[in-house]
């Protein structure tokens, strides 16, 4: 069955980066996109972006522009989402969900914190 | 960029009730709509894929209709098990989604 296991909860200081993985399993993880979605403490689902995991083509949600970077490893078939020059607002759980359409399989999701 | 209007924001019903949830979006994205329940904690679940159609696995109170900007998410009877916060999303310009703002759904 398809799978999709994100890396554990981060706390940073603001200013810096993370980096969050979600590592695929049960299919071929070329063959799908990965979008990421994020959700703050009490809050709605925001998409942050998508990567095709075919060809590293990426598609990220405008407010985000210049603070994310989503990779992929093939070899591993896991996602990685970077955010950079974090702020207290980025605190949010953080999912990757197998995508093109509709999104059937989510990650456990990542809790991020952001505190000083 | 395509907005959606997603309401109630909350809603309260009963045991039994028939509960419906609309969305609208901003622009024509003909049936390329989802519907997600969340619960506390957890990660969306996929209950309604291209407007009208039930997930796999999704019992058959629950129903979606709609196409061109009004969309609307049915539970026929609702169940205990039913609370939780439901989402629409669409994806008329993939790879692009947007989110509906969600609609909380409580007993009463």
């Amino acid at each position: 069955q398809v799978q999709l296991v994100q890396s554990g909860a981060e706390v940073k200081k603001p200013g810096a980066s993370v980096k969050v993985s979600c590592k695929a399993s049960g299919y071929t993880f070329t063959s799908y996109g990965i979008s990421w979605v994020r959700q703050a403490p009490g809050q709605g689902l925001e998409w942050m972006g998508w990567i095709s995991a075919y060809n590293g083509n990426t598609n990220y949600a405008q407010k985000l522009q210049g603070r994310v970077t989503m990779t992929t490893d093939t070899s591993t078939s896991t996602a990685y989402m970077e955010l950079r020059s974090l702020r207290s607002d980025d605190t949010a759980v953080y999912y990757c969900a197998r995508a093109t359409g509709a999104a059937r399989d989510w990650g456990q999701g990542t809790l991020v914190t952001v505190s000083s | 960029d395509i907005q959606m209007t997603q309401s109630p924001s909350s809603l309260s019903a009963s045991v039994g009730d028939r509960v419906t949830i609309t969305c609208q979006a901003s622009q024509d994205i003909s049936n390329y709509l989802n519907w997600y329940q969340q619960k506390p904690g957890k990660a969306p679940k996929l209950l309604i894929y291209d407007a009208s159609n039930l997930e796999t696995g999704v019992p058959s109170r629950f129903s979606g209709s709609g196409s061109g900007t009004d969309f609307t998410f049915t539970i026929s009877s609702l169940q205990p098990e039913d609370i939780a916060t439901y989402y629409c999303q669409q994806y008329d310009n993939l790879p692009l989604y947007t989110f509906g703002q969600g609609t909380k759904l409580e007993i009463k």
